[in-house]
């Protein structure tokens, strides 16, 4: 069964517009943390923000915030005031206290930003 | 952010010969380093763990005789694909951390893009 599931994958925008990227994980593990990725076309993976399974609030990070229902099992990426250079393949993560660290990925979303 | 690198960037080989990547850790200790692979248009696949100083724990599926992982410092490792075929092609993608908290970041390398021919 996927761990990470990313439901979206392609998204436009017109720039200047916030946008929420999706992401549903499944874990039976207490102690978790998720992290979303942004990959631009030259191939580097950029860690974007972090959000801990115990985290009372929701992450943020500048233009970045995470909105985490840990009911739900969600953690969606969102990303105000979008710009060009926010187009990019952007991964969810999740890394499971119980898995020896490694961190593995979604399948990906592809954000494009229209001017 | 702290910076991991890779070298090289781009690398074409011909079949049956062996291709070593290197991935360092420029400003921070790495005691993990990771190894994953991407083809086009997916995801990013964790090939192997490793930590300096012993054997990488692979993930299933992946040879370990074919795709040889040695973290012989903090600082450095390498991953050799040992005799490689066309089917080998693919985006190679180191990434390490220095501590163990489950938020300690995760920092990736800018990727080899290895093409056999």
């Amino acid at each position: 069964a996927q761990k990470i599931t990313q439901t979206q994958p392609g998204m436009f925008v017109q720039e200047k517009e916030a946008v929420t990227l999706d992401c549903t994980y499944d874990t039976s593990d207490p102690s978790y943390g998720l992290f979303w990725y942004k990959q631009p076309s030259s191939g580097e993976m950029i860690f974007l923000i972090y959000q801990g399974s115990y985290d009372q609030q929701n992450a943020t990070e500048g233009r970045y915030s995470l909105n985490f229902q840990k009911a739900r099992k969600s953690a969606n990426l969102v990303i105000s005031a979008s710009q060009l250079g926010d187009s990019a393949m952007y991964f969810c993560a999740m890394r499971e206290d119980s898995s020896a660290s490694k961190i593995i990925f979604g399948s990906g979303t592809r954000l494009s930003i229209r001017p | 952010g702290a910076v991991v690198s890779q070298h090289p960037s781009w690398v074409i080989c011909k079949s049956g010969t062996s291709v070593k990547i290197e991935c360092r850790s420029l400003d921070f200790q790495a005691t993990t380093m990771f190894w994953y692979r991407q083809f086009p248009k997916q995801s990013l696949m964790l090939m192997a763990t490793s930590n300096e100083g012993s054997k990488a724990t692979y993930e299933q599926g992946v040879e370990k005789d074919k795709f040889l992982i040695n973290h012989a410092s903090l600082t450095l490792s390498t991953l050799t694909v040992t005799s490689a075929h066309p089917e080998d092609s693919s985006f190679y993608i180191c990434s390490a951390r220095s501590g163990v908290d489950i938020g300690e970041t995760q920092y990736f390398g800018p990727g080899t893009r290895l093409l056999v021919l």
